[in-house]
C-alpha cells in the first residue's frame, strides 16, 4: 500500500503477557518513529529510527519497551510482560528523512492495545 | 510538563464560517509545527507545517500563522466544511535540521462543523 501500514490493528492481551506490533513505513522512507496515545492525551513520543544511526529511546517509559527495526524497513515494538496501564492506541510514522525537519511525518492508523 | 498546550478542548462552528485553532507553547528551542488532523479509529493525517523563519503558511483553505515572541500559534479554516469535523492537533519539533524530529504534541481540539 501506499501508506504507513500497522498490524494488528486490535489486540487483547491479559496482564503479564508480552506483546509485538508492527509497522511497515512508506516505501523510501528512511525515518521511522513510534508513538502512543492514551485515553485522552496527545500523542507521546516513544522512540525514533534514522536509517542505520542509532536510535533515539529517549521516550521509552520503560525498559520492558524495546523496538527494532530490520533492514531498514519493518519495525516491531515489543512490550514486555504487559501492564493495564500501557493500554493505548501505539501509532507508527514515517517520514522521507529525520534529517530535514521540514519532511513532515505520516502515521499509521495504529494498533490500540487493551491489556485485561 | 505540557510543552504544547491546546487550551480549547472543543470547538464549534457553523459551515461556511471561519474555525480558528490555537495552540502554545514553552519551549523557545522548538522550530517547526505542524497541525494534524484526526478521525476516530485513524491516524492522525498531516495538514500543514511551518517553520520557525516564517509567520503564515498557506494551503488551500488552510492556513497557520506563526507568533514567536508569543509564542503562539493558530490555524485558520476558512470556508469551514462539515468534513473538517475532527481532532486537530498541533504539534512542535526542536531540531530544525538536527539529528531527530521526534514530536511534541498538544491534547488535540475536538472541531464540529455545524451544517
Amino acid at each position: 500500500g501506499a501508506g504507513v501500514s500497522q498490524s494488528p490493528s486490535n489486540k487483547v492481551t491479559e496482564k503479564g503477557k508480552d506483546v509485538e506490533l508492527r509497522c511497515d513505513p512508506i516505501s523510501g522512507h528512511t525515518a521511522l518513529y513510534w508513538y502512543r496515545q492514551s485515553l485522552g492525551q496527545g500523542l507521546e513520543f516513544l522512540i525514533y529510527f534514522q536509517g542505520n544511526s542509532a536510535p533515539d529511546k529517549s521516550g521509552l517509559p520503560s525498559d520492558r519497551f524495546s523496538a527494532e527495526r530490520t533492514g531498514g524497513s519493518v519495525s516491531t515494538l515489543t512490550i514486555q510482560r504487559t501492564q493495564q496501564e500501557d493500554s493505548a492506541v501505539y501509532l507508527c510514522a514515517s517520514s522521507a528523512t529525520g534529517w530535514d525537519s521540514n519532511q513532515p511525518q505520516h502515521f499509521g492508523d495504529g494498533t490500540r492495545l487493551s491489556i485485561l | 510538563d505540557q510543552q504544547v498546550k491546546q487550551n480549547s478542548p472543543s470547538l464549534s462552528v457553523q459551515e461556511g464560517r471561519i474555525s480558528i485553532l490555537n495552540c502554545d507553547y514553552t519551549n523557545s528551542m522548538f522550530d517547526y509545527f505542524l497541525w494534524y488532523k484526526k478521525y476516530p479509529a485513524e491516524g492522525p493525517t498531516f495538514l500543514i507545517s511551518i517553520s520557525s523563519i516564517k509567520d503564515k503558511n498557506e494551503d488551500g483553505r488552510f492556513t497557520v500563522f506563526l507568533n514567536k515572541s508569543a509564542k503562539h500559534l493558530s490555524l485558520h479554516i476558512v470556508p469551514s466544511q462539515p468534513g473538517d469535523s475532527a481532532v486537530y492537533f498541533c504539534a512542535a519539533s526542536e531540531d530544525y535540521g538536527g539529528a531527530t524530529n521526534k514530536l511534541i504534541f498538544g491534547t488535540g481540539t475536538l472541531l464540529a462543523v455545524q451544517p
